[in-house]
């Protein structure tokens, strides 16, 4: 059974350039998550999809950054222009949201270095 | 504000020396509290998910247990391959319906052969 699927797993780009970021999360699940990894904050939860409909996204840095989730089986994560301080690993993770609670599975992650 | 606070930060021990990881939490209505094991270059890998307190689940030599304060994670008869960062992260909200998972920053655990 196919997991969390991110795309590219490597992103080396330039200050100002636009970077996108691709998750496909598992079949079936109705929720997903974008997370940002660095070493001085850890693992902070950038905005979140419930049934393809964005429900929270305090955690966006800016207005640089902006999601979309066009169906349930695919979500895009934008930066444009892109800085170096937004140089992390970007996981993506799904869910199935049910009465009893649920489960966030991870992806593999997006390193993004940015010069 | 939720926080998590896991120790040690590192912990080094030796094939088949037992030992426990803390998780001190402090949220608003907990929804669950969940462990999850990173290895590097890696996406978080679930582990357990503890609802309330008392609550205890075990996986091959993995422990996980829940107060109302804190979670343990006992690892038992460790070998090299437990080597890996485990993360504690807890889902707040009951009332408001937050998902957004809190995470610790981890405590980077190394079994030596």
């Amino acid at each position: 059974d196919a997991g969390v699927i991110q795309s590219p797993r490597h992103e080396v780009t330039e200050m100002g350039q636009e970077v996108t970021l691709r998750c496909k999360p598992i079949s079936g699940h109705n929720s997903l998550f974008w997370y940002r990894q660095t070493m001085m904050r850890g693992l902070e939860l950038l905005i979140y999809f419930n049934n393809n409909v964005p429900i929270d996204d305090s955690g966006m840095p800016e207005d640089r950054f902006s999601a979309k989730m066009p169906n349930a089986s695919f979500s895009t994560l934008k930066i444009q222009p892109s800085e170096p301080r937004d140089s992390a690993v970007y996981f993506c993770a799904s869910s199935l949201r049910l009465a009893g609670g649920e489960t966030q599975y991870f992806g593999p992650g997006t390193r993004l270095l940015v010069l | 504000e939720d926080q998590v606070t896991q120790s040690p930060e590192a912990l080094r021990l030796q094939e088949g020396e037992s030992s426990s990881l803390n998780c001190s939490y402090t949220v608003s209505g907990l929804r669950g509290l969940f462990w999850y094991r990173q290895d590097p270059g890696k996406g978080p890998e679930f582990l357990f998910t503890l609802y309330s307190a008392g609550e205890e689940k075990e996986k091959e030599r993995l422990k996980a247990t829940l107060t109302k304060k804190e979670s343990f994670l006992h690892i038992t008869a460790p070998k090299p391959e437990d080597s890996a960062t485990y993360l504690c992260a807890v889902q707040a909200g009951v009332d408001t319906g937050r998902r957004a998972l809190t995470f610790g920053s981890g405590t980077r655990l190394q079994v030596q052969p």
